[in-house]
């Protein structure tokens, strides 16, 4: 079983709050991504997270603060959140010298 | 760097007819290559890669793409599509690295 699992799969929140999106995946392998898509469908890379510790980080406000407690998991925090952050949020993980990217089902992110 | 252009940002196509979704890529090393699908609502999910040997690669649902190194291209196809092949499609590339990078993207609509 190759599962990335995300929660929650939706997240309304206000201008302003904090919030995190929590991430999982059931096989231990080390790389673990958080990609933004927005409403075209645009996917960015915003950090990449090897054995616990970031070795990507794509020019991402540091607003947004990914923690990796261990190797399964590797969750997003985002602070003060804005308007511009509405996307939706997958997490994934690499696998195999191609590294290969298996995803999570997403997180709909809806500032109001 | 490396690069990845995707040159139809929408294809419409009608049920049974074949389809080619075009991708070019740009790197001075040499890349793995994957066509990824994502449906409505979902996260996205592998159709096939390429990694080494033949040219052709045989993914899932009957999709095919051909590598082309003198191109640089990575063409998908397939010769009879259906209504449950309406999705978006990416092209990305991999240097073995801890990045992927995605083209922008190409939504297939298949009508009646």
């Amino acid at each position: 079983d190759t599962a990335v699992s995300q929660t929650p799969k939706y997240l309304v929140t206000q201008m302003g709050n904090d919030k995190s999106i929590k991430c999982e995946q059931n096989l231990g392998h080390d790389t673990m991504y958080w990609y933004k898509q927005d409403s075209k469908k645009f996917l960015k890379i915003m950090f990449s997270y090897n054995n616990k510790e970031l070795i990507i980080n794509e020019t991402v406000p540091n607003r947004f603060s990914p923690k990796s407690p261990d190797k399964a998991h590797l969750n997003l925090h985002i602070n003060s959140l804005e308007l511009g952050d509405s996307a939706v949020y997958f997490c994934a993980r690499g696998t195999g010298v191609c590294n290969e990217q298996f995803f999570g089902p997403g997180t709909r992110l809806t500032v109001l | 760097a490396q690069s990845v252009t995707q040159l139809d940002s929408q294809v419409p196509v009608f049920e049974e007819a074949p389809v080619e979704l075009r991708c070019n890529y740009s790197s001075s090393v040499s890349v793995y290559l994957f066509w990824y699908v994502q449906y409505p609502n979902q996260g996205l999910q592998l159709l096939l890669k390429y990694l080494s040997g033949s040219t052709l690669v045989k993914g899932i649902n009957g999709f095919e793409a051909e590598f082309n190194k003198s191109q640089t291209s990575f063409h998908l196809r397939k010769p009879s599509v259906h209504i449950s092949d309406t999705a978006e499609y990416f092209c990305a590339v991999d240097t073995g690295g801890f990045k992927t990078i995605f083209g922008a993207g190409t939504r297939l609509f298949v009508k009646a």
